[in-house]
């Protein structure tokens, strides 16, 4: 079975900086694309970005509007996906899954919050 | 980026009808490469993670009722959902992986009548 569980969100100040994970099991890591995706309350999702498989060399693609200040990273010997976010704003407050898929997303972690406020 | 467009943004329905939820985008979604429609639709239930209930604008992903319908092509998308039932009450969210970055529509709220 597929199981992908987020952790690591919580409250952090503007311009501070987190660090979230997603362990993964029931598959073959190394062979799947994994994305992070967020979604603010009461929002429709935003895909912040990409780490291809192991064939397409663990390259990654991110959305323009987190370009810069966020970075997607692997553990492929942990089965574990990250997430480093600085720099942030209220506006990145949310919910931030991990999901699994290229281009569409067959399985979803069940989310953490991240909180950005004074 | 590739904007996405949703109607209605919510719908009051009875159960046991039919309902249609369209999903526009700003320029084709069609792949001449593979002669395929790069459009997906979610299903969230309060409090839960989104669901894949369609990827390449009508395949039904695996366990998927089959009341759930999608069609379109280009720039226009429907999904339709055929005889509701009260499970079905939920946002619907379709998603554009035609170009990076893949981007959402802003949802469809189905509630009930």
């Amino acid at each position: 079975e597929v199981k992908l569980l987020e952790s690591g969100g919580g409250l952090v100040q503007p311009g501070g900086s987190l660090r979230l994970s997603c362990a993964a099991s029931g598959f073959t890591f190394t062979d799947f694309y994994m994305s992070w995706i967020r979604q603010p309350p009461g929002k429709a999702p935003e895909w912040l970005g990409v780490i291809r498989n192991k064939a397409n060399g663990y390259t990654t693609e991110y959305n323009p509007s987190v370009k810069g200040r966020f970075t997607i990273s692997r553990d492929n010997t942990q089965n574990i996906l990250y997430l480093q976010m600085n720099t942030l704003r209220a506006e990145d407050t949310a919910i931030y899954y991990c999901a699994r898929g290229t281009q569409w997303f067959a399985y979803w972690g069940q989310g953490t919050l991240v909180t950005v406020s004074s | 980026d590739i904007v996405m467009t949703q109607s209605p943004s919510s719908l009051a329905v009875s159960a046991g009808e039919t309902v249609t939820i369209n999903c526009k985008s700003s320029q084709s979604l069609f792949g001449s490469v593979r002669q395929k429609n790069y459009l997906a639709w979610y299903q969230q239930k309060p409090g839960q993670s989104p669901k894949l209930l369609i990827y390449l604008a009508s395949t039904r992903e695996s366990g998927v009722p089959d009341r759930f319908i999608g069609s379109g092509s280009g720039t226009d998308f429907t999904l339709t959902i055929s005889s509701v039932q009260a499970e079905d009450l939920a946002n619907y969210y379709c998603q554009q992986y035609y170009d990076t970055p893949w981007t959402f529509g802003g949802g469809t709220k189905l509630e009930l009548k």
